[in-house]
C-alpha cells in the first residue's frame, strides 16, 4: 500500500484565492512526522512546513498552512493568498518514528506530487 | 537558500562510465540524506550517513556507493552508469539528534544527471 497518496495530479487556483493539496499518509507508527515541500521548474525542493504527530495545534508558515486530521490521517497543504510564484510541484512526505530516538534515521517517503499552477 | 550544497549542478556522462556526486550538509547538521528523482520511480531515498557512518540503507543499487567524511560532507558515488540512472539526485541534511532532529529536513538544489 502506498504511504503517501496525492490524489491531484494537478491543480489549478486563481491567483489571490486559497487552495487546498490533499495528502493522506498510511503508518501503524504512533510517532511520525508530515513535511511539504516545493519543487518550482528549477528543480530545487524546497522545505515548506513540517506538523508532528503529537503537535496539538495545526502548523503554519506564513501563507502556509496544513489541516492535520490525526483520525482521517490526513494532512492537507493549504496555501493562503496564492500567487504566480506558486506555481510549482508540491510533494507530501512522511518521516516515521520517534523525534528522540537519539542518532534516528530520518528518511522520508515521498508522494508523486501535485502540480499546481496559479492562473493570474 | 537551504544552506545544502550539492556539486555539480548539471552533469553529462557516457554509459559505463563512474561520477562522484558532492553535498555539504548545513552548518551543524550531522547526518546526510541522498534521494534519486526519476520520472518513473519518483523521488527515493537511498541511503543516510550519520556524522561518517552509515545509518540506514534504501533502494541503492549496488553500482552506486557512498561515503561521509570527518567534515561531514558526503560523496555518492555511482558507477557503470546506465541510461536508466539519468535523474535528479538530491542532498539533504537535518541535525539528527536532539529536539529539532526529524522536523527539520533541507534539501539542496540537487544534481543533474543525464547519462547518454
Amino acid at each position: 500500500a502506498q504511504k503517501i497518496t496525492q490524489t491531484q495530479p494537478g491543480m489549478f487556483v486563481q491567483e489571490k484565492e486559497a487552495v487546498t493539496l490533499d495528502c493522506t499518509y498510511d503508518t501503524s507508527d504512533p510517532s511520525y512526522g508530515l513535511f511539504w515541500y516545493k519543487q518550482p521548474s528549477s528543480g530545487e525542493m524546497i522545505f515548506l512546513i513540517y506538523q508532528g504527530s503529537y503537535d496539538q495545534q495545526n502548523a503554519t508558515e506564513g501563507r502556509y498552512s496544513l489541516n492535520f486530521q490525526k483520525a482521517r490521517k490526513s494532512a492537507n497543504l493549504v496555501i493562503s493568498a496564492s500567487q504566480l510564484g506558486d506555481s510549482a510541484m508540491y510533494f507530501c512526505a512522511m518521516r516515521e518514528g520517534p523525534r528522540y530516538s537519539g542518532a534516528g534515521s530520518y528518511q522520508l517517503t515521498f508522494g508523486k506530487g501535485t502540480k499546481l499552477s496559479v492562473i493570474p | 537558500d537551504s544552506g545544502v550544497t550539492q556539486t555539480p549542478k548539471h552533469l553529462i556522462t557516457a554509459t559505463g562510465q563512474r561520477v562522484t556526486l558532492r553535498c555539504s550538509p548545513r552548518s551543524g547538521d550531522l547526518s546526510v540524506y541522498w534521494y534519486q528523482q526519476s520520472l518513473d520511480q519518483g523521488l527515493q531515498f537511498l541511503i543516510q550517513y550519520y556524522n561518517g557512518e552509515e545509518r540506514a540503507k534504501g533502494n541503492i543499487l549496488e553500482r552506486f556507493s557512498a561515503q561521509q567524511f570527518p567534515d561531514l560532507h558526503s560523496e555518492l558515488n555511482l558507477s557503470s552508469l546506465e541510461l536508466g540512472d539519468s535523474a535528479l539526485y538530491f542532498c539533504a541534511s537535518s541535525v539528527g539528534e536532539g529536539e529539532s532532529a526529524g522536523n527539520t529536513i533541507y534539501f539542496g538544489e540537487g544534481s543533474w544527471l543525464t547519462v547518454v
